[in-house]
Formats: C-alpha cells, sequence, structure tokens
C-alpha cells in the first residue's frame, strides 16, 4: 500500500529554472517529510526535511513547502543548475513509525 | 557528520553462493539499521529493518532465510544474501538512524549473480 504519492516521474527544466516536485501523503500522524537526492549508481542523500509544525522550510536554494490541510509537500529548487539533474525522492513514515516509506521517485533533467 | 559506509560497493558471485553486505554508521551510534533494495529505475524498497541485539523485522514478501540480517553492535549491521540466484541481483543500500527518524544512507552495493 503506497503512502506517499509523488509527481511527475520526470521534469525537464532550463537552467536558472524553478523546479518543482510534489508528494501526497495519506497517514496524517506523518511528522517527519524529508527529501532524497540521488545520483546514479550512489546512495540517497537526505536534502532537506520539514516537520508539520512549519509549512515552509528553505536552506539554500531548495526549499520544502508544506500544506497540511491537503496533506501534500513540494520540494522547490530555485536557480536549477545541471549538477541538480538527479533522481529526487520524498519520503513518510511508515504506519508503524519506524522506517522510511519512498515515493516512486522524481527524475530531474536541468538543460544548459 | 552522519556518514554511513557498505562494503563492498559491488561484487559479482556465481549462482548457489552466499554474499555478505557490511553496514557502518561511522561517526554515531546507530540502534536501527534498515536495509533497502533498488532495481534500476525504481524507487528504495523497504527490506528489513535492524535492531541492535534483536531480531530484524522483515518487511511482507521478503525471505528471512534468504536474506539474513545480524546488527552486532551499535554500529555495524550486515547483510547476508544466502544462495543468491540471478534475481537476487540489484542495488542494496543500507540506512542507520542517529535520532528519531532522521536516516542516512551508505552509498550502495551492486549485487550481480551469474
Amino acid at each position: 500500500q503506497q503512502q506517499v504519492k509523488q509527481s511527475p516521474q520526470s521534469l525537464i527544466v532550463q537552467k536558472g529554472g524553478i523546479s518543482i516536485i510534489n508528494c501526497a501523503y495519506e497517514n496524517t500522524a506523518f511528522d517527519y517529510f524529508p527529501w532524497y537526492q540521488q545520483f546514479p549508481g550512489k546512495g540517497p542523500a537526505l536534502l532537506i526535511a520539514i516537520r508539520p509544525d512549519v509549512s515552509e522550510k528553505k536552506e539554500g536554494r531548495f526549499t520544502i513547502s508544506f500544506n497540511k490541510s491537503a496533506k501534500q509537500f513540494s520540494l522547490h529548487i530555485m536557480d536549477s543548475q545541471p549538477g541538480d539533474s538527479a533522481t529526487y525522492f520524498c519520503a513518510a513514515p511508515n504506519q508503524a513509525g519506524t522506517a522510511l516509506i519512498f515515493g516512486k521517485g522524481t527524475t530531474l533533467s536541468v538543460s544548459s | 557528520g552522519a556518514v554511513v559506509s557498505q562494503h563492498p560497493s559491488w561484487v559479482i558471485c556465481k549462482s548457489g553462493t552466499s554474499v555478505k553486505i557490511e553496514c557502518r554508521s561511522l561517526d554515531f551510534q546507530a540502534t536501527t539499521m534498515f536495509w533497502y533494495r533498488q532495481f534500476p529505475k525504481q524507487s528504495l524498497m523497504l527490506m528489513a529493518t535492524s535492531n541492535e541485539g534483536s531480531k530484524a523485522t522483515y518487511e511482507q514478501g521478503v525471505e528471512k532465510d534468504k536474506f539474513l540480517i545480524n546488527h552486532a553492535s551499535l554500529t555495524l549491521s550486515t547483510l547476508t544474501v544466502t544462495s543468491a540466484h540471478p534475481e537476487d541481483s540489484s542495488f542494496y543500500i543500507c540506512s542507520a538512524r542517529p535520532a528519531y527518524n532522521e536516516q542516512f544512507f551508505g552509498p550502495g552495493t551492486r549485487l550481480t549473480v551469474l
């Protein structure tokens, strides 16, 4: 049973543009929402995470926006660069709260 | 900080043999470690949760006798793929949790079974 639904599956953005990836979750008990970045052949790296007591968190060019009423959270990458080309995964705790369950991923390509 | 290592980074083995993959948290203690499996262009699938000093908890559909997990210390967990077959070929990734919900991932191990 999928608990996080991620979209789009793939995204092409011009250099300098804004990349937006969305995730919808089902379990209202979730209290931790991370985004991971993965390059081919590498493990996922924690990019940024948010807890539901805030609506937005910004770290450099990366921002998480959180909409508790809609049960959605999104990743915004400002001034996208070719080096940002990777697969991005949203995640949320499983129902037991013991592990992270991942969305299906978004492959981002930033063209120069 | 929060560095997780895996060894080996890649391994090729013959069908029927067993392979052990090590996962270490280098700069923190992790009472809980996780093992994921990832097929090409797919998401990470949780295989099992490993707690130090106790038996691992396997996800539904994961064969515990094929994927043996041992969490011997607060910094080491091992995954042994027993009697490996070509369908076990995959990218295996571990993660470790230093605090509630945060998880940091290792670089992964590419297993190819011939």
